[in-house]
């Protein structure tokens, strides 16, 4: 089992679709959980960090659940410019990498 | 805050010549920065880890003797493509670690797009 897996998509969603990806992890010691965002032929960008009590900024809200050791990503009122890659990142304690997923692709359309 | 910038942006060279790159964190100190590639369509791949004075920590499969990572401050981390060839052509990513609120977390640079002809 790979470390960080996430379903590659593409997701295509019309505009104002509310879509959902998650992200497994295989570490049960892993501390730290990320979403980055990254658009074609550009580096990726912070999107959130995850917390245990979960996290919404804006149209975004993202989840963990330790005990299935995966994390989520909510995008409401999706917009066109919401398309783009989403990267699922986990990392381990002090001194330990980050793991990135393969990401997720995701498709908007009018 | 945590800018990472990278340069230069896109460069264009010759099979066989060196390339490279610069990796600064502008406002904040980065004891570690990260290199990354990936081709087209592809997921980033993690080249090296750069370490401020000390040697850099290669993934399996990266020629630490292709691919020079120089962390010679808190700031700046430079890597070197040698004797570069068509297969090398690639986009090149460097990251350093920084904080979001109190998370220890990723910035990354705006890429460097390497062509070899």
């Amino acid at each position: 089992r790979k470390e960080v897996e996430q379903d590659p998509g593409p997701f295509n969603v019309p505009e104002g679709a509310t879509v959902a990806f998650n992200c497994t992890y295989n570490n049960s010691a892993s501390q730290s959980f990320f979403w980055y965002r990254q658009d074609c032929r550009k580096e990726p960008k912070l999107l959130m960090s995850v917390y245990s009590s979960g996290n919404e900024d804006g149209r975004f809200t993202a989840q963990l659940n330790r005990a299935s050791q995966y994390i989520s990503l909510l995008i409401r009122d999706s917009k066109l410019s919401d398309s783009a890659t989403y990267l699922c990142v986990v990392k381990g304690g002090q001194g330990f990498s980050f793991i990135f997923g393969k990401g997720t692709r995701l498709l908007v359309k009018p | 805050g945590a800018v990472v910038s990278q340069h230069p942006s896109r460069v264009i060279c010759k099979s066989g010549t060196s390339v490279k790159i610069e990796c600064r964190s502008l406002d904040f100190q980065a004891t570690t920065m990260f290199w990354y590639r990936q081709f087209p369509k592809q997921s980033l791949m993690l080249m090296a880890t750069s370490n401020e004075g000390s040697k850099a920590t290669y993934e399996q499969g990266v020629e630490k003797d292709k691919f020079l990572i120089n962390h010679a401050s808190l700031t700046l981390s430079t890597l070197t493509v040698t004797s570069a060839h068509p297969e090398d052509s690639s986009f090149y990513i460097c990251s350093a670690n920084g904080l979001a609120g109190s998370t220890d977390t990723q910035y990354f640079g705006p890429g460097t797009r390497l062509t070899v002809l």
